[in-house]
């Protein structure tokens, strides 16, 4: 079965630094991958997904990932962080179910950024 | 837009009182999904539906049921609440639940069961 893991349960960086959010997953083939942001009280917002097309992908706000097949890493990027990027990230890669695919959800990152 | 709608945003029960968690979509999406968010777990998938008129079991289903009463709507039932169903509950839905297909999810439900 398929599963992520997130390094981090939590990440501080400076306003302006660059943000680095790690994620390796497991699996036996080419999975599709995904990083999700929730802000305090929020639902979740897709910010990018991998589906076996470019390895490197871009997403929304800045945010970038690089699929790396050789590492199983799915590590998310952003070069210069923003005070409104301070929010939960998730890693997630689908599951087959019956008749569906479910997510998958790494534990969370909390990114925390210092003015 | 509202693509996703759950209600109640907050609820608090008794223990061993009922109530159901209601979800709607306006996407036309086949599949639907109910998780539960905890500190420190992540989400966990309670059950989901892969199309009108299916649902199965996900991680977490003991204490909870569902309906999929049609396409649009997705409901979660509590019928004898424990303190440990204390959670923010999440519904979610897709297109055809394809493992690259983008899972859009509600504004969340807090509940807290005393």
């Amino acid at each position: 079965a398929q599963s992520v893991t997130q390094l981090d349960s939590h990440v501080s960086v400076s306003e302006g630094t660059p943000v680095l959010l790690r994620c390796n997953y497991s699996s036996s083939y080419s999975p599709s991958l995904f990083w999700y942001v929730q802000h305090p009280n929020k639902g979740l917002q897709l910010l990018l997904k991998y589906t076996s097309a470019a390895t490197l992908v871009k997403g929304i706000n800045g945010f970038e990932a690089e699929f790396k097949k050789s590492e199983t890493s799915f590590h998310l990027t952003k070069p210069s962080a923003h005070m409104s990027d301070a929010a939960e990230y998730f890693c997630v890669s689908p599951l087959k179910g019956a008749g569906s695919y479910q997510l998958t959800f790494g534990k969370g990152t909390k990114l925390s950024v210092i003015p | 837009n509202a693509g996703v709608t759950q209600t109640p945003k907050f609820q608090v029960l008794k223990t061993g009182q009922s109530m159901t968690l209601q979800c709607a979509q306006d996407m036309n999406h086949n599949s639907m999904y109910w998780y539960r968010q905890d500190p420190g777990m992540g989400l966990r998938l309670i059950y989901y539906s892969a199309s009108e008129g299916t649902t199965d079991k996900g991680e977490v289903p003991n204490g909870y049921n569902v309906s999929r009463l049609n396409k649009r709507e997705f409901s979660l039932r509590l019928e004898s609440a424990a303190p440990s169903q204390t959670s923010v509950y999440f519904c979610a839905s897709s297109d055809t639940g394809a493992s690259g297909n983008t899972i859009y999810f509600g504004e969340g439900s807090w509940l807290t069961v005393v």
